[in-house]
């Protein structure tokens, strides 16, 4: 099983750029999220979804945009990317939302924005 | 929002010691799960253990094992017989059950070295 799989895993951006960052899981999840990681501090939360179609925000949302068209992809847009969104992002998918459903994690993307 | 804090940036321990990772978190709440989170080098998040708030029993997984003190608020994590492999950056994080149970809210994170 693949689990959850993101493209690319290296990516340097010039600010203002845009990208976007793929996150594809093969579990059949509901629940995807993306998280940010910062050098020296957790995970926090960008961007979650609930099903195809439904998304919403979490803690850091700004400077970002998702889409969930199937359930399998869930990817993140950056728009005008800035020196502060040079972090590690990862994003997560689980079968249901409840501490009881395990997040899987996928490999994450280092970003720099330079 | 609830604060999750870890007050150890890096731990030390030689191979086939235990080593024990403090965390204490902020909630008003009763109802919640509370876990480790492993990140070795290749960055990869691995769930280590889970602790449901209503649960007295301390969860155990294999050599981990957890110290919940919930008057305290405090989430330790016990590592016994390291090996190298347990080397790794180590997080706890908190769930709150209910209408926010998707968001994980992590601490910073503590470096857990394994010398030979």
């Amino acid at each position: 099983n693949a689990g959850v799989t993101q493209t690319p895993k290296f990516r340097i951006l010039k600010i203002g750029q845009s990208m976007t960052l793929q996150c594809t899981q093969d579990m059949n999840h509901n629940y995807m999220y993306w998280y940010r990681q910062d050098p020296g501090m957790g995970l926090k939360l960008i961007y979650y979804s609930v099903g195809a179609g439904i998304t919403d925000k979490g803690e850091v949302p700004n400077g970002y945009n998702v889409s969930r068209s199937t359930t399998e992809d869930f990817p993140l847009r950056l728009e005008l990317a800035a020196p502060s969104q040079t972090s590690v992002y990862f994003c997560a998918s689980s079968p249901n939302s409840g501490g009881a459903y395990e997040q899987y994690f996928g490999p994450g993307t280092r970003l720099t924005v330079t | 929002a609830q604060t999750v804090t870890q007050s150890q940036p890096e731990m030390s321990v030689q191979e086939a010691e235990t080593v024990t990772l403090s965390c204490t978190y902020d909630t008003s709440e009763n109802n919640y799960y509370l876990f480790w989170y492993k990140q070795p080098p290749s960055r990869q998040m691995i769930l280590v253990i889970r602790q449901e708030a209503y649960k007295q029993q301390n969860a155990t997984e294999n050599r981990f094992s957890v110290n919940f003190q919930k008057a305290a608020k405090s989430f330790s994590l016990k590592i016994s017989d390291s090996q190298l492999g347990d080397t790794a950056m180590y997080f706890c994080a908190f769930l709150q059950k209910g209408s926010n149970d998707y968001k994980l809210s992590f601490g910073a994170g503590t470096t857990v070295t394994v010398r030979a």
